[in-house]
């Protein structure tokens, strides 16, 4: 069955500084990978998605993911930390009924990785 | 094009009492599913929607029920509410064709069972 972890449940940077947020997958096939934030008392909102081709994608506020298939792994990362950034990250993976034109059509999420930012 | 629409966006309830939560998904999206978020538990889905047919369920008991109309909206039911009923109820649309599976979230409805 797929499954997500999120090893780390809060994470604090200084802003300004360099973020990676883990994420490892349980799944058979090459899987659908997303990520998500949470702002407090809003809903999630995609920041970027994997599904095949190039390894690095990159999406918006200037994050990007790895996928690395040998570790399982789908790592978020930004270069440089800014205060508006502290939220709740969500890795995400695609599973149930794959869609006719690819996908799936429900979401296995992690636990989730909370992050504060400090001036 | 306006996004995902939950309404209420908060409510309070007593244990016994039923709930229904309202989601209007994007134009065109004809996959409304429905996520709980709570502390404990973290994210979890609860069933998903495609023209009106629910395609799929996640493991909660009975009392947690939905629908959706012609129109693409969805509703969700709780009856006979729990305290551990309280939660973020999400929920989110997809084009359910020609798509990638990207959800798109709404702000959630809050609910709260005293």
């Amino acid at each position: 069955a797929q499954s997500v972890t999120q090893p780390d449940i809060h994470i604090t940077v200084s802003e300004g500084a360099s973020l990676e947020l883990r994420c490892n997958y349980s799944y058979g096939a090459t899987p659908y990978l997303f990520w998500y934030v949470q702002s407090p008392g809003q809903g999630l909102q995609l920041l970027l998605k994997y599904f095949s081709g190039d390894t690095l994608v990159q999406g918006i506020k200037g994050f990007e993911a790895e996928f690395k298939r040998s570790q399982s792994s789908f790592n978020l990362r930004k270069p440089s930390v800014h205060w508006s950034d502290a939220a709740e990250y969500f890795c995400a993976v695609g599973a149930g009924i794959p869609m006719f034109s690819g996908g799936y059509n429900k979401l296995i999420f992690g636990a989730g990785t909370r992050l504060a930012v400090h001036p | 094009k306006a996004g995902v629409t939950q309404t209420p966006r908060y409510l309070i309830k007593t244990r016994g009492q039923q709930v229904t939560l309202s989601c209007s998904p994007i134009s065109g999206h004809r996959s409304v599913s429905w996520y709980q978020q709570t502390p404990g538990q973290g994210l979890q889905f609860l069933f998903e929607y495609f023209s009106e047919t629910q395609r799929n369920k996640g493991n909660f008991p009975g009392r947690f029920s939905g629908r959706q109309f012609s129109n693409s909206r969805s509703e969700m039911n709780v009856s006979t509410l729990e305290l551990g009923d309280s939660a973020l109820y999400l929920c989110a649309s997809m084009t359910g064709e020609r798509n990638t599976g990207e959800l798109f979230f709404g702000e959630g409805s809050r609910l709260t069972v005293l």
